[in-house]
């Protein structure tokens, strides 16, 4: 079975700084790989996926993703951070698009201003 | 119009009480899920849907029953209410089965309080 693990529970960053929050999977067959975000009180949104084709995959909010197969990771990455980007923010496979979602244990992105 | 929307957003019940979570998606989604996230914001499928059977259903006690009278509702029943119920419990919908690649479309959750 796929398993998820976000290697950072908090991460704290200044405002206009880049960062980087890991993520790491665990899975024996190929595998479909999304990071949502959770605005404090909301539900999920969709940032990114990567289902196939190129590794570097753009999402919104000027977030983009590598999937590294060997290393079996999809660390997202943002060059310049706001305020408004403060969230929790979910790692997310699927194995083959055939399994339900299993999320990690998110992230906590704070932004300092 | 909200794609999928649940009701109530906040409950506080007593324990040993029963209540009810809606879920109604207007995406013509086929599959819908329900979703626990805990205090430390995990979040763990509790079961999964697809055009009104149930097709996933995680180790979650008995006391859940999910029901889906159609492909855009899955409400979730929950008997005898513990404390260790407290949650925020997520609603998402998806093309169908196979389309989980897609994503999902959560609902803005139900923090469910049991004192």
């Amino acid at each position: 079975a796929q398993s998820v693990t976000q290697l950072d529970s908090q991460v704290p960053v200044f405002e206009e700084a880049p960062v980087e929050l890991r993520c790491n999977y665990s899975s024996s067959v190929s595998v479909y790989l999304f990071w949502y975000v959770q605005y404090p009180n909301q539900g999920l949104q969709l940032l990114l996926k990567y289902l196939s084709g190129s590794t570097l995959v753009k999402g919104i909010n000027g977030f983009e993703a590598e999937f590294n197969k060997s290393q079996t990771s999809f660390h997202l990455r943002k060059p310049s951070v706001h305020i408004s980007d403060t969230a929790e923010y979910f790692c997310a496979v699927s194995e083959r698009g055939n399994t339900p979602l299993v999320f990690g244990k998110g992230t906590r992105l704070s932004v300092i201003a | 119009d909200t794609a999928v929307s649940q009701t109530p957003k906040y409950l506080v019940t007593q324990m040993g009480n029963d209540k009810s979570i809606k879920c109604e998606q207007n995406l013509g989604h086929d599959t819908m899920y329900w979703y626990k996230q805990d205090s430390k914001k995990f979040l763990k499928i509790m079961f999964s849907y697809n055009n009104k059977e149930l097709i996933i259903n995680e180790t979650v006690p008995n006391r859940f029953s999910p029901k889906s009278p159609d492909k855009a509702h899955l409400n979730l029943h929950i008997n005898s209410l513990e404390l260790g119920d407290s949650a925020v419990y997520f609603c998402a919908s998806s093309q169908d089965l196979g389309q989980s690649n897609y994503g999902y479309t959560f609902g803005s959750g139900t923090r469910l309080t049991v004192v």
